[in-house]
């Protein structure tokens, strides 16, 4: 049960685009389309941004959007705006229970 | 609304048992909902401990399931952790979380603010 594999950190500027990815295998990422997506600033809980691959909770801009190409989920953050600097993490159903991944720190430049 | 409050000794000595309570406010812990605890050590991710429906059924991380019981007490409308032989490594800030209605759903969509342990003797 390791943990999804997520890039350490990411970066770009006010008004870029930038994608996370979150790798698992076919008994996790890949096997299920339930993978949710946390944004987690210093010292405060996280907040869930995607659900189900690619849905997006009530009160979550539309700059964040999901997705999943086999074993691998992406978050993609477009229109990047300071507030959005944060750590995010990946989460995914593994067929009896639930693994993170690893977290990316994202920077705004 | 949903509020999530974390709460429980800070300080647990090695080889001793970490109990923590989840008090649950503004929804019934008896709704279609599976109640987790996630923890996160100093400085590094999040893990996932386990989940607990309130008829019982329950599921856990299997890196801490030998050592792992979560429990719900409806009349008080709380949910619980105990982690037996703990170590310096089970220091983390503990979170409880509102899951999805079905345990394959991951969706934790309501946290407390979280609860620092520390073990140490």
């Amino acid at each position: 049960q390791s943990a999804l594999t997520q890039p350490r950190s990411v970066s770009g500027s006010p008004g870029q685009s930038v994608t996370i990815s979150c790798t698992g295998t076919s008994s996790d990422v890949g096997g299920y389309n339930f993978v949710s997506w946390y944004q987690q600033h210093p010292g405060k809980a996280p907040k869930v941004m995607i659900y189900d691959v690619s849905k997006r909770p009530s009160g979550v801009p539309d700059r964040f959007s999901g997705s999943k190409s086999g074993n691998t989920a992406s978050l993609t953050i477009s229109g990047l705006q300071a507030e959005d600097e944060a750590d995010y993490y990946c989460c995914s159903y593994a067929g009896s229970y639930k693994v993170f991944g690893g977290g990316t720190k994202l920077t705004v430049l | 609304q949903v509020q999530l409050q974390e709460s429980g000794p800070g300080l647990v000595e090695p080889s001793g048992t970490l109990s923590l309570t989840c008090a649950v406010s503004g929804v019934s812990i008896t709704s279609d909902y599976w109640w987790s605890w996630v923890r996160q050590p100093p400085g590094k991710g999040l893990e996932w401990i386990g989940e607990m429906y309130h008829t019982g059924s329950s599921s856990y991380n299997p890196s801490l399931k030998s050592r792992v019981t979560i429990s719900v007490d409806k009349s008080r409308n709380q949910f619980y952790l105990i982690l037996n032989s703990v170590t310096a490594a089970d220091t983390a800030v503990y979170f409880c979380a509102r899951g999805g209605s079905s345990s394959w759903h991951v969706v934790f969509d309501v946290w407390g603010q979280g609860t620092v342990v520390t073990v140490s003797s």
